[in-house]
């Protein structure tokens, strides 16, 4: 199971872009990249998942160089409702039955 | 958008006794998991099941606990005879094969405080 790295915590202000970058050195032939985040007292929710290049949706946007040992995802104009604690988990997402390791994560705190 | 639905959202009980919490999936999904997070302490799985079965359980998945989808709808975890250190907020979560574009779907969870 290939091991995340990403930053303790992170600062920024309300209307920034926010940009969290997450390391995976032994990320798989066959692993996705996956994020999550949970507000206190409540479960993970599904933020974004990717494969490789840029993966963008509503809410982020998921960018993941050639190599694909590193991922950044990217949250624009943030508000103070997006302080939480965010995850980045690597594994194999294509069975759909794929334990879910989480790591300490990001935890993220807008600031007015 | 479809919920996981947990209850009770708390749950205070006695140590040496039995608990179920209760879980109802998302109703087209065919995977089903729980997850436990200790106050302070990172969301560590559990257990996932798959077609009436355990597929894969943790290392913190012994004797003591149980997982049973008694009918199509709900998910229940048991634990047999509750811990001082089961105090913790439990989640459960569910997927379908398609999970690419979704994730796992997660419960609010129900907070176990065993006294």
């Amino acid at each position: 199971l290939a091991k995340t790295t990403q930053p303790i915590s992170m600062d920024s202000y309300e209307g920034q872009e926010v940009n969290i970058t997450c390391s995976h050195n032994n990320i798989a032939t066959n692993d996705y990249i996956t994020w999550y985040q949970q507000f206190p007292s409540q479960g993970p929710r599904f933020i974004i998942q990717g494969y490789k290049t840029k993966v963008t949706n509503e809410v982020a946007s998921l960018f993941i160089p050639a190599d694909r040992k590193s991922s950044t995802l990217s949250l624009p104009r943030v508000s103070l409702s997006d302080t939480a604690v965010y995850y980045c988990l690597v594994g194999d997402m294509d069975f759909g039955n794929e334990k879910l390791t989480f790591g300490t994560g990001t935890r993220l705190t807008i600031i007015p | 958008e479809p919920e996981v639905t947990q209850t009770p959202s708390h749950q205070v009980t006695q140590m040496g006794q039995e608990v179920i919490l209760r879980c109802v999936p998302i109703s087209n999904h065919l995977y089903f998991y729980w997850y436990r997070q200790i106050l302070g302490q990172k969301v560590e799985f559990l257990v996932s099941f798959y077609n009436n079965e355990i597929s894969e359980k943790s290392e913190i998945f012994d004797d003591q606990f149980s997982v049973e989808r008694p009918d199509g709808s709900n998910f229940t975890l048991k634990i047999r005879s509750t811990k001082l250190e089961d105090s913790a907020m439990y989640f459960c979560a569910s997927s379908s094969k398609d999970t690419f574009d979704h994730g796992y779907t997660f419960g609010s969870g129900t907070r176990l405080t065993v006294v």
